[in-house]
């Protein structure tokens, strides 16, 4: 019973285009929402966040919005750069623990 | 500032001996937390420690996998006897604040490969 999930595995964009990487959960009891980005052979790193009282948080090229009516999260990326490419876990925090979603494989072409 | 490190990196064991992984977490980080990452699917919580206490241990897997906290520095997670299913990436993360913190900042993990 997954409660955070990622249902796009992959994606692929060119770089200067919009990355647009998309988070669904079940569990309403969740305040806080989280993104991190993995690199291989490393550990997540925190990206940005947003609370739940809010819909929208921006940090420079990095937007994430909450709909909390459809209990979705989108992470947007402009301009994507080839640096971005990593693996990008959506994160919901309750209960002082995160429920991670299975990752979405960004990949940004020159 | 010193960010969470885990050791080893790499862990080949067979199956039925044990195994100790280390997490040292960032300095006066009261919260440590373990999570476990298997064949490319999500990141699950394991166990989440408040200094020296156990929190939270609602994600242990079970009676194999043992952690301690000792006086609230570094942690460590034992399985034993280890099983193939036990393969994975283990990862440690830390944060700040008594009450926990949302914001954790994760180790490079220890990739246990059980034969």
């Amino acid at each position: 019973d997954q409660q955070v999930k990622q249902n796009s595995p992959s994606l692929s964009v060119q770089e200067g285009r919009i990355s647009i990487l998309n988070c669904d959960y079940t569990n309403s009891m969740f305040d806080y929402f989280l993104w991190y980005k993995k690199y291989p052979a490393e550990g997540p790193t925190f990206l940005i966040s947003i609370s739940s009282i809010k819909d929208k948080n921006e940090d420079g090229r990095f937007t994430v919005f909450l709909n909390k009516s459809a209990k979705h999260l989108s992470l947007h990326i402009v301009p994507s750069q080839p640096g971005d490419s990593a693996v990008y876990f959506c994160a919901a925090a309750g209960f002082q623990k995160l429920v991670f979603g299975t990752g979405t494989r960004l990949l940004v072409s020159p | 500032e010193a960010g969470v490190t885990q050791f080893p990196s790499h862990s080949v064991i067979e199956k039925g001996q044990t195994v100790t992984l280390r997490c040292d977490p960032i300095s006066g980080h009261d919260n440590l937390y373990w999570y476990r990452r298997v064949m490319g699917k999500e990141i699950k919580f394991l166990l989440h420690f408040v200094k020296e206490s156990k929190q939270d241990e609602s994600g242990m897997p079970n009676n194999r996998f043992l952690a301690e906290r000792t006086g609230g520095t570094y942690s460590t997670l034992k399985v034993q006897p280890a099983e193939l299913e036990d393969s994975g990436v283990y990862f440690c993360a830390s944060s700040q604040g008594s009450g926990g913190s949302y914001e954790q900042y994760f180790g490079p993990g220890t990739r246990l490969t059980v034969t």
